[in-house]
């Protein structure tokens, strides 16, 4: 089944704990990105990647990295978590760039008190 | 830029209602379009999407339009049902932009 798996589904961590969430996908699609999403604001995106090794910022970025070290793998890392990234994250993938057929992980629910 | 606008914001109905919801977009040039429905908290699952070359697209009770030219796009639902209040949001989706663009979208209620 094709598919984009996130994990952990939910998380609560404390400020300053380095963690990471990760994405797999199984479709061997070239671009992946990460959402966040919070009340009255909707998805805005941190990271983009359109393959492996390239990476770029998104509207978002502050205080998370990312990696592209395998097409299938798209960790999102919080070095110094901090409660303003409190949020529901989402990992989304597709065959090239966001003009085909995205995918959408299951969300990871962070908290950070 | 691509804008994406969602009317209406909101939208509570009777069960066995047909519904129209609807998405404009300032940016034609897309390559496709695609409807997602959100529920509370979840994630977000695709229902719909259609190519650039396609006026619409059916699944179900689900029926998508797509005007490209004037930048609309129509989700209609048909007898609607308490199991489908969620939130549906719209996403065009251009080639060569590096992020997907989403409206506010149309949150739905469906009371038995």
């Amino acid at each position: 089944e094709a598919q984009v798996t996130q994990n952990p589904r939910y998380l609560i961590t404390v400020t300053g704990k380095k963690l990471t969430v990760t994405c797999s996908q199984n479709m061997n699609h070239e671009y992946m990105s990460w959402y966040r999403q919070d009340p009255g604001l909707g998805l805005r995106q941190i990271y983009y990647s359109m393959n492996v090794e390239v990476t770029d910022k998104g509207d978002v970025p502050e205080g998370y990295k990312v990696s592209r070290k395998e097409k299938r793998n798209f960790p999102l890392i919080l070095e110094s978590p901090s409660p303003n990234q409190t949020s529901l994250y989402f990992c989304a993938s597709s065959l090239r760039d966001s003009g085909t057929e995205a995918f959408f992980g299951q969300g990871t629910r962070l908290t950070v008190v | 830029k691509q804008e994406v606008t969602q009317i209406p914001a909101a939208l509570s109905v009777p069960e066995g209602e047909n519904l129209v919801l609807n998405c404009s977009f300032t940016d034609s040039a897309i390559y496709n379009l695609q409807w997602f429905r959100q529920d509370p908290g979840k994630g977000l699952t695709s229902l719909l999407l259609i190519q650039s070359s396609q006026r619409e697209q059916t699944s179900g009770r689900l029926n998508a339009s797509l005007d490209k030219s004037s930048g609309r796009s129509t989700l209609y639902i048909a007898a609607s049902q308490p199991g489908d209040s969620a939130t549906y949001l719209c996403v065009p989706m251009n080639t060569g932009f590096q992020k997907l663009v989403f409206g506010t979208g149309t949150r739905l209620l469906v009371s038995p």
